[in-house]
């Protein structure tokens, strides 16, 4: 089954521990990109990356950073997480950046910082 | 700068009632792409449809219709016959053809539908 895959579904964790959300996608897409949703202020896009070893700010990208050393696998990584990263983050993949392709989201993590 | 407006934040309504969800974008693109999402109460985000800016024909599917008017930069949503099991937040969403937005897909705010039995 295509699918985007996003782990852990929950995660609770304390200021200044570092943590790795995983995403992978069995499609062969080339782009992928995290986004966050905040109440208020909807859906934000946070990196993306065109490719394998391609990868770029969106636009709320303080506090994370990203790699893409294969294909198939984008992880977000919050090295030292604040509550104001308290939020439901999604992990999605597109054929390519252009605009035919839709993206395809994860299932969501939920992400609480105390 | 592309920008997504869903003007109605909640709309209630009774099962079988039909309901449309309003969408308005603004884009300099001469070519782009419109997406509506589904954000069932479980929290992930599921593909609806997508359009692009040369295709105004309207499309259905099943309960689902989608009416596109580029002279007012519209992509409204209807639901006929509304079902419980259609309450969600649904997302209109843009994203431009060429990647110069570097695939980023821009969401409105959403629009919370909830289906009364």
């Amino acid at each position: 089954e295509a699918q985007v895959t996003q782990n852990p579904r929950y995660l609770i964790t304390v200021t200044g521990k570092k943590l790795t959300v995983t995403c992978s996608q069995n499609m062969n897409h080339e782009y992928m990109s995290w986004y966050r949703q905040d109440p208020g202020l909807g859906l934000r896009q946070i990196y993306y990356s065109m490719n394998v070893e391609v990868t770029d700010k969106g636009d709320v990208p303080e506090g994370y950073k990203v790699s893409r050393k294969e294909k198939r696998n984008f992880p977000l990584i919050l090295e030292s997480p604040s509550p104001n990263q308290t939020s439901l983050y999604f992990c999605a993949s597109s054929l390519s950046r252009t605009g035919g392709s839709p993206l395809h989201f994860g299932n969501g993590t939920r992400l609480t910082v105390t | 700068a592309q920008k997504v407006t869903q003007a109605q934040t909640e709309i209630s309504v009774v099962e079988k009632e039909d309901v449309t969800l309003d969408c308005v974008y603004e884009t300099r693109d001469t070519t782009y792409y419109l997406f509506w999402y589904k954000q069932p109460p479980s929290g992930e985000l599921v593909f609806l449809i997508r359009r692009n800016s040369f295709d105004e024909q309207n499309e259905i599917s099943g309960r689902y219709s989608w009416n596109f008017q580029k002279s007012t930069s519209s992509f409204n949503f209807t639901i006929t016959a509304s079902q419980v099991v259609d309450s969600a937040v649904y997302f209109c969403a843009l994203r431009d053809a060429g990647g110069t937005s570097y695939g980023k897909l821009t969401f409105g705010q959403g629009t919370i539908l909830t289906v009364h039995p």
